[in-house]
């Protein structure tokens, strides 16, 4: 079954605003990430956060993770025009941790 | 410190030819991972390799794709006789050797593979 679902699918936004992005998976996760894919270029790590832990920061963005509803925000304050990208989560299984997971994505907009 | 080498970036091929991906992990990486990306999909799992090992090919077609990732040099999909629904995006990644979960999957840029 198909982990890691990303709402919204496209979001649209002013520079300088707040980018809000939800990602949903199935079953029990060692770990769930998130990466950035600007258009037609691969994939960049942004930031990693374990089941046990429930928030982490770095920079701009902030994780939240809630394993009891299986699901993570993506927080981009002060949004730039450089953030125009989308973003994927990617979940491990608890039982598998050697293959991810990745929804389909949310594509930002961030309008300067 | 490179990161995730792919080559070709760019590859078109004619239905029924041969496609070969190369992949070279990031130093001091011994897992590599193949993914394939649709247009405006998310990345799918391919095949989880460790050096002259197969460790997971369960998102593999069963025919016309294989990889390997021999003692010396690169990662290889090769993808045989190919079909357009073969036009993707494939992406390697490489992670650490590790006992337990990998912390992260470090991706290459990609090889952009077109069918005529």
């Amino acid at each position: 079954s198909q982990q890691g679902e990303e709402d919204p699918q496209a979001l649209s936004i002013q520079e300088g605003e707040n980018a809000t992005m939800n990602c949903s998976y199935k079953t029990s996760i060692n770990n769930l990430q998130w990466y950035r894919q600007n258009s037609g270029r691969g994939l960049v790590h942004l930031i990693l956060i374990r089941s046990n832990e429930r928030e982490k920061h770095s920079g701009r963005l902030r994780v939240t993770l809630d394993t009891s509803k299986k699901s993570s925000s993506l927080l981009i304050t002060a949004s730039r025009a450089a953030d125009t990208a989308s973003y994927f989560c990617a979940t491990d299984a608890k039982d598998n941790f050697n293959k991810f997971y990745f929804g389909s994505g949310t594509k930002l907009n961030v309008k300067p | 410190n490179a990161g995730v080498m792919q080559n070709p970036r760019h590859l078109v091929r004619r239905r029924g030819q041969e496609a070969r991906l190369r992949c070279s992990p990031m130093k001091g990486h011994s897992h590599v991972y193949w993914y394939r990306q649709l247009p405006e999909e998310g990345l799918k799992f391919m095949v989880y390799l460790q050096k002259e090992n197969i460790i997971d090919e369960s998102g593999m077609p069963k025919e016309r794709f294989s990889a390997e990732f021999p003692k010396e040099g690169p990662s290889i999909l090769r993808i045989q006789q190919v079909v357009r629904g073969d036009s993707a995006a494939y992406f390697c990644a490489s992670s650490t050797l590790k006992a337990g979960p990998p912390e992260t999957q470090y991706f290459g840029p990609g090889t952009r593979l077109l069918v005529l």
